[in-house]
């Protein structure tokens, strides 16, 4: 079965700092993705930024970048330069073994960004 | 602009009380899916759709229904709501599942309390 590790319950971060979250995954499947989403104190979930395992390059979007290590499955998301505004849950999910139809998500990290 | 409506933002009930939370996306998604989000259980899948008419159980089904009539309507019906459906829940829409990237866009969910 599908697992989704995110270890940090919780995280400190200062601003302008970057954080790196951690996320480990166990699939058996060749050919997967990785997701971030990202979960404001609102309440609203915003996709982040996608990794697909046969991608060459660590996604980068904007100050989000994944540090990806197919070998040790695991997808770290850095945030470089924190805002107060990214303080947040953060979860990463990967689709089911065997089918895209169903996502597993990990239990998520609430990050802090201090002034 | 493109998006996935919830319709209501919160409701306070009573056990047994018919309700109906409405989901409605603008993209031509052909995938739709309801979660619910508890502290400490993260986001668990309760139905999901690929297209008209095509309805899967996801994790947690119990005690809802879904229906799939139109592509861009995904309503969840609670037939007799109970106290252990207090949740927090979120419709979310991608083109085609996880396939290839595809992330899924959720709504601003429905804080739903069942007194």
């Amino acid at each position: 079965a599908q697992k989704i590790t995110q270890t940090q319950p919780g995280m400190f971060v200062q601003e302008k700092e970057a954080v790196t979250l951690d996320c480990t995954y166990d699939t058996s499947d060749q050919s997967y993705g990785l997701f971030w989403y990202k979960q404001p104190s609102s309440g609203e979930m915003i996709f982040l930024i996608y990794q697909g395992s046969y991608d060459e390059q660590n996604a980068t979007e904007g100050r989000y970048s994944l540090n990806f290590q197919k070998a040790r499955k695991s997808a770290n998301l850095v945030i470089s330069a924190s805002q107060l505004g990214d303080s947040a849950m953060y979860f990463c999910a990967i689709p089911r073994l065997g089918s895209a139809r169903q996502l597993t998500f990990g239990s998520g990290t609430q990050l802090t960004v201090l002034p | 602009e493109a998006q996935v409506t919830q319709n209501p933002r919160y409701l306070i009930t009573v056990t047994g009380k018919k309700l109906t939370v409405t989901c409605s996306q603008n993209m031509n998604h052909e995938y739709m899916s309801w979660y619910r989000q508890d502290p400490g259980l993260g986001l668990r899948q309760i139905y999901y759709s690929m297209n008209v008419e095509v309805t899967d159980k996801g994790d947690v089904p119990e005690g809802y229904k879904v229906s799939r009539k139109e592509k861009r309507n995904f309503p969840l019906i609670l037939e007799s709501p109970s106290p252990n459906q207090t949740s927090l829940y979120f419709c979310a829409s991608s083109l085609f599942g996880a396939h290839q990237g595809q992330p899924q866009h959720f709504g601003d969910g429905t804080r739903l309390s069942i007194l």
